[in-house]
């Protein structure tokens, strides 16, 4: 199976901040990696397909960017609505997997 | 507006079976693949099952032979069968939709439902 390793596992930051979570896969994945942001109690939620590909209803400060094995998810002026755990996933075989979860807090 | 509701968690005891139902609406079912993913305590996902349009299915190592998904697009419903669970299998299951097409990503996902399994 392809591993997905996520970077930091928790990060703190203050409102405005510009904020990346990296993940690297452990083998190319080419461009088939999304990102979801899941709340508290809530089921996780599509932010970005096929690496860069934001999903409608998106706020743009939410960016994707990478290819092969290593991705990054850019928040570019951290918001308070944006306290979440975000996750990477490849889709480019399978099994699918996901990273192991970065959670964003506000400071 | 898309909607996945996800029935049949529960508690249950290790080597025991349950089956999970997933009711879908606001899209045309049969021309959509559909998947189970779980997230175990701690947070972790993963993906547990997946059943195409003409009802090829696909399992990770994990659940093979213990699990099986099933589709009945009449009733616009997805299944999951799952035999000898170990408390390992505990967690929240999702059932999610793709498009039919090949490196096509999770675009809606259900509510969940809660699956234990315990002595």
């Amino acid at each position: 199976d392809i591993q997905m390793t996520q970077s930091p596992s928790t990060l703190s930051a203050s409102i405005g901040d510009r904020v990346t979570i990296t993940c690297r896969a452990s083998q190319s994945i080419n461009k088939w990696l999304a990102w979801f942001q899941q709340k508290p109690g809530k089921a996780p939620k599509l932010l970005i397909s096929k690496t860069s590909i934001l999903e409608s209803g998106v706020p743009s400060r939410f960016s994707g960017s990478g290819s092969g094995t290593e991705f990054t998810l850019t928040i570019s002026s951290l918001q308070p609505d944006d306290l979440a755990t975000y996750y990477c996933h490849q889709y480019n075989r399978y099994s699918w997997t996901f990273g192991q979860g970065t959670t964003v807090e506000i400071k | 507006e898309v909607h996945l509701v996800e029935s049949g968690g529960g508690s249950v005891q290790p080597g025991g079976s349950l089956r999970l139902s997933c009711a879908a609406s606001g899209f045309t079912f049969s021309r959509f693949a559909m998947h189970w993913i779980r997230q175990l305590p701690g947070k972790g996902l993963e993906w547990v099952s997946a059943i195409g349009t003409a009802g090829d299915t696909e399992y990770p190592d994990s659940v093979r032979g213990r699990f099986t998904i099933s589709r009945e697009d009449a009733r616009n419903s997805l299944y999951l069968q799952m035999n000898s669970l170990t408390v390992g299998d505990t967690a929240i299951y999702y059932c999610v939709r793709t498009i039919a097409a090949p490196w096509s990503p999770i675009d809606h996902w259900g509510q969940g439902t809660l699956v234990t399994v315990s002595s």
